[in-house]
Protein backbone atom coordinates (compact mmCIF):
# COMPACT_ATOMS: atom_id res chain seq x y z
CA UNK A 1 0.00 0.00 0.00
CA UNK A 2 1.25 3.39 -0.99
CA UNK A 3 1.49 5.70 1.91
CA UNK A 4 2.95 9.36 2.03
CA UNK A 5 3.12 11.35 5.26
CA UNK A 6 4.10 14.78 6.09
CA UNK A 7 5.09 15.82 9.24
CA UNK A 8 6.87 19.17 10.34
CA UNK A 9 4.21 21.77 10.29
CA UNK A 10 3.37 24.15 13.19
CA UNK A 11 3.25 27.79 13.73
CA UNK A 12 6.26 29.93 12.96
CA UNK A 13 7.07 33.88 12.91
CA UNK A 14 7.70 35.89 9.66
CA UNK A 15 10.71 35.88 8.72
CA UNK A 16 11.83 32.82 10.38
CA UNK A 17 12.61 28.88 8.85
CA UNK A 18 10.35 25.56 8.95
CA UNK A 19 11.25 21.97 7.15
CA UNK A 20 8.57 20.09 6.36
CA UNK A 21 8.94 15.83 5.79
CA UNK A 22 7.17 13.04 3.67
CA UNK A 23 8.11 9.96 4.99
CA UNK A 24 6.71 7.26 1.95
CA UNK A 25 6.43 3.74 1.87
CA UNK A 26 4.59 1.20 -0.25
CA UNK A 27 6.43 1.97 -3.62
CA UNK A 28 9.90 2.43 -5.65
CA UNK A 29 10.59 6.09 -4.01
CA UNK A 30 14.14 6.56 -5.72
CA UNK A 31 11.93 5.86 -9.27
CA UNK A 32 9.60 9.26 -8.82
CA UNK A 33 9.62 12.86 -9.08
CA UNK A 34 8.16 14.18 -5.74
CA UNK A 35 6.25 17.31 -5.57
CA UNK A 36 4.48 19.59 -3.08
CA UNK A 37 1.28 21.45 -3.51
CA UNK A 38 -0.46 23.77 -0.47
CA UNK A 39 -3.60 25.05 -0.30
CA UNK A 40 -4.20 28.38 2.07
CA UNK A 41 -7.26 27.95 4.38
CA UNK A 42 -10.45 28.41 2.63
CA UNK A 43 -9.13 27.96 -0.73
CA UNK A 44 -7.43 26.42 -4.33
CA UNK A 45 -4.43 24.20 -4.49
CA UNK A 46 -1.19 25.78 -5.69
CA UNK A 47 1.56 23.77 -6.78
CA UNK A 48 4.99 24.58 -4.79
CA UNK A 49 7.41 22.57 -6.59
CA UNK A 50 9.00 19.07 -7.37
CA UNK A 51 12.10 17.12 -7.11
CA UNK A 52 13.01 15.05 -9.97
CA UNK A 53 14.48 11.00 -8.95
CA UNK A 54 18.41 11.05 -8.99
CA UNK A 55 18.20 9.06 -12.49
CA UNK A 56 17.19 12.36 -13.92
CA UNK A 57 19.74 14.73 -11.74
CA UNK A 58 17.50 15.45 -8.86
CA UNK A 59 16.97 18.48 -10.34
CA UNK A 60 14.23 20.89 -8.50
CA UNK A 61 11.09 23.29 -10.17
CA UNK A 62 9.61 25.72 -7.98
CA UNK A 63 6.73 28.44 -8.43
CA UNK A 64 7.63 31.87 -9.00
CA UNK A 65 6.22 32.79 -5.30
CA UNK A 66 8.96 30.54 -3.33
CA UNK A 67 11.43 30.75 -5.84
CA UNK A 68 14.43 31.29 -4.09
CA UNK A 69 12.76 30.99 -0.48
CA UNK A 70 11.90 27.51 -0.63
CA UNK A 71 14.47 24.35 -1.57
CA UNK A 72 12.95 20.35 -2.10
CA UNK A 73 15.44 17.36 -1.39
CA UNK A 74 15.15 14.22 -0.91
CA UNK A 75 16.70 11.12 0.78
CA UNK A 76 16.03 7.68 -1.52
CA UNK A 77 17.69 5.85 1.70
CA UNK A 78 15.05 6.86 3.81
CA UNK A 79 12.50 7.78 1.18
CA UNK A 80 11.80 10.69 2.35
CA UNK A 81 11.49 14.00 0.95
CA UNK A 82 12.01 17.50 2.16
CA UNK A 83 10.35 20.80 1.66
CA UNK A 84 12.86 23.58 3.56
CA UNK A 85 11.13 26.76 3.10
CA UNK A 86 13.00 30.17 4.48
CA UNK A 87 12.22 33.95 5.01
CA UNK A 88 8.64 32.67 5.41
CA UNK A 89 5.41 35.08 4.98
CA UNK A 90 2.31 35.14 6.03
CA UNK A 91 0.74 34.36 3.03
CA UNK A 92 2.64 31.02 3.01
CA UNK A 93 -0.06 30.14 5.60
CA UNK A 94 -1.73 26.68 4.57
CA UNK A 95 -1.93 22.88 4.21
CA UNK A 96 1.48 21.61 2.91
CA UNK A 97 0.61 18.31 0.61
CA UNK A 98 3.21 16.01 -0.64
CA UNK A 99 2.10 14.43 -3.80
CA UNK A 100 3.72 11.56 -5.90
CA UNK A 101 3.08 11.83 -9.49
CA UNK A 102 1.54 9.01 -11.57
CA UNK A 103 4.94 7.58 -13.35
CA UNK A 104 8.13 6.47 -12.44
CA UNK A 105 10.92 8.65 -14.36
CA UNK A 106 11.83 12.06 -15.32
CA UNK A 107 8.82 13.64 -16.72
CA UNK A 108 6.57 15.89 -14.56
CA UNK A 109 3.85 15.80 -17.04
CA UNK A 110 2.47 13.05 -15.12
CA UNK A 111 -0.88 13.82 -12.46
CA UNK A 112 -0.67 13.19 -9.16
CA UNK A 113 -1.73 9.36 -8.01
CA UNK A 114 -1.19 9.83 -4.35
CA UNK A 115 -1.47 12.55 -1.84
CA UNK A 116 -0.47 12.69 1.87
CA UNK A 117 -2.86 13.82 4.61
CA UNK A 118 -1.26 17.50 4.62
CA UNK A 119 0.84 19.42 7.51
CA UNK A 120 -0.59 22.59 8.11
CA UNK A 121 1.91 25.96 8.61
CA UNK A 122 0.66 28.77 9.95
CA UNK A 123 2.82 31.79 9.65
CA UNK A 124 2.24 34.38 12.53
CA UNK A 125 3.55 36.85 14.46
CA UNK B 1 1.51 30.33 -17.39
CA UNK B 2 -1.45 28.86 -18.27
CA UNK B 3 -4.67 29.84 -16.34
CA UNK B 4 -7.73 27.28 -15.46
CA UNK B 5 -11.00 28.86 -14.96
CA UNK B 6 -13.49 26.31 -13.48
CA UNK B 7 -17.36 27.04 -14.06
CA UNK B 8 -19.23 27.45 -12.25
CA UNK B 9 -18.43 28.18 -8.68
CA UNK B 10 -20.81 26.45 -7.43
CA UNK B 11 -23.43 23.74 -8.65
CA UNK B 12 -26.42 22.82 -6.32
CA UNK B 13 -28.11 19.73 -7.49
CA UNK B 14 -29.65 16.76 -6.24
CA UNK B 15 -28.87 13.11 -5.97
CA UNK B 16 -29.46 11.14 -9.21
CA UNK B 17 -28.87 14.35 -11.27
CA UNK B 18 -26.37 14.79 -13.92
CA UNK B 19 -23.50 17.35 -12.89
CA UNK B 20 -21.07 19.48 -15.78
CA UNK B 21 -18.12 20.76 -14.48
CA UNK B 22 -16.10 23.08 -16.88
CA UNK B 23 -12.51 24.00 -17.08
CA UNK B 24 -11.16 26.21 -19.44
CA UNK B 25 -7.44 27.09 -20.24
CA UNK B 26 -5.71 30.14 -21.13
CA UNK B 27 -3.87 28.39 -23.75
CA UNK B 28 -4.31 25.04 -25.29
CA UNK B 29 -3.03 22.28 -22.91
CA UNK B 30 -0.21 20.14 -24.86
CA UNK B 31 -0.96 16.69 -25.18
CA UNK B 32 -4.49 17.07 -23.28
CA UNK B 33 -2.79 16.39 -20.18
CA UNK B 34 -5.26 17.41 -17.63
CA UNK B 35 -6.46 16.12 -14.60
CA UNK B 36 -9.16 16.41 -12.04
CA UNK B 37 -9.58 15.91 -8.62
CA UNK B 38 -12.26 15.29 -5.62
CA UNK B 39 -11.42 17.32 -2.48
CA UNK B 40 -13.90 16.32 0.53
CA UNK B 41 -13.64 18.47 3.74
CA UNK B 42 -10.39 18.07 6.06
CA UNK B 43 -9.12 15.31 3.42
CA UNK B 44 -6.25 15.78 0.29
CA UNK B 45 -7.42 16.00 -3.29
CA UNK B 46 -7.54 12.48 -5.04
CA UNK B 47 -7.54 11.47 -8.44
CA UNK B 48 -10.67 11.08 -10.37
CA UNK B 49 -9.37 11.42 -14.37
CA UNK B 50 -6.02 11.83 -16.07
CA UNK B 51 -4.97 12.87 -19.67
CA UNK B 52 -8.54 14.23 -20.29
CA UNK B 53 -10.54 11.25 -19.98
CA UNK B 54 -8.84 8.33 -18.62
CA UNK B 55 -10.14 7.25 -15.22
CA UNK B 56 -8.24 6.84 -12.18
CA UNK B 57 -7.50 3.06 -10.62
CA UNK B 58 -10.49 2.54 -8.71
CA UNK B 59 -13.01 5.55 -9.84
CA UNK B 60 -16.32 4.85 -10.79
CA UNK B 61 -17.81 4.69 -14.38
CA UNK B 62 -20.31 7.52 -13.46
CA UNK B 63 -17.60 9.77 -13.61
CA UNK B 64 -16.21 10.63 -17.02
CA UNK B 65 -13.55 13.13 -18.65
CA UNK B 66 -13.78 15.16 -22.08
CA UNK B 67 -12.16 17.92 -23.99
CA UNK B 68 -9.19 19.03 -25.66
CA UNK B 69 -6.98 22.14 -26.44
CA UNK B 70 -8.52 25.22 -23.97
CA UNK B 71 -12.02 23.27 -23.06
CA UNK B 72 -12.44 20.29 -20.61
CA UNK B 73 -15.38 19.03 -18.69
CA UNK B 74 -16.04 16.49 -15.82
CA UNK B 75 -19.38 14.80 -15.95
CA UNK B 76 -20.94 12.55 -13.05
CA UNK B 77 -23.80 10.87 -14.57
CA UNK B 78 -25.69 10.37 -11.51
CA UNK B 79 -24.44 12.06 -8.66
CA UNK B 80 -24.20 9.85 -5.51
CA UNK B 81 -24.41 11.25 -2.09
CA UNK B 82 -20.66 10.79 -1.38
CA UNK B 83 -20.11 13.11 -4.81
CA UNK B 84 -20.96 16.53 -3.29
CA UNK B 85 -17.73 17.91 -2.63
CA UNK B 86 -15.06 20.50 -4.12
CA UNK B 87 -13.44 19.59 -7.96
CA UNK B 88 -10.77 20.88 -9.32
CA UNK B 89 -8.53 20.70 -12.61
CA UNK B 90 -5.07 20.37 -13.04
CA UNK B 91 -3.02 20.59 -16.22
CA UNK B 92 0.36 19.27 -15.95
CA UNK B 93 1.48 20.05 -19.87
CA UNK B 94 3.39 22.92 -19.48
CA UNK B 95 4.40 23.84 -15.59
CA UNK B 96 1.62 22.93 -13.45
CA UNK B 97 -1.53 24.63 -12.40
CA UNK B 98 -4.24 24.55 -10.98
CA UNK B 99 -8.27 25.61 -11.41
CA UNK B 100 -9.68 27.36 -8.68
CA UNK B 101 -12.59 24.85 -8.22
CA UNK B 102 -16.03 24.16 -8.78
CA UNK B 103 -18.59 22.97 -5.40
CA UNK B 104 -20.65 20.11 -6.09
CA UNK B 105 -23.56 21.11 -3.03
CA UNK B 106 -26.55 19.32 -2.10
CA UNK B 107 -29.82 21.02 -3.35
Amino acid sequence: EVRLVESGGGLVQPGRSLRLSCTTSGFTFGGYIMSWVRQAPGKGLEWVGFIRSKAYGGTTEYAASVKGRFAISRDDSENIAYLQMDNLKTEDTAVYYCCRTQNEGGSYQNPYDYWGQGTLVTVSS
Amino acid sequence: EIVLTQSPGTLSLSPGERATLSCRASQSVRSRYLAWYQQKPGQAPRLLIYDASSRATGIPDRFSGSGSETDFTLTISRLEPEDFAVYYCHQYGSSLTFGGGTKVEIK
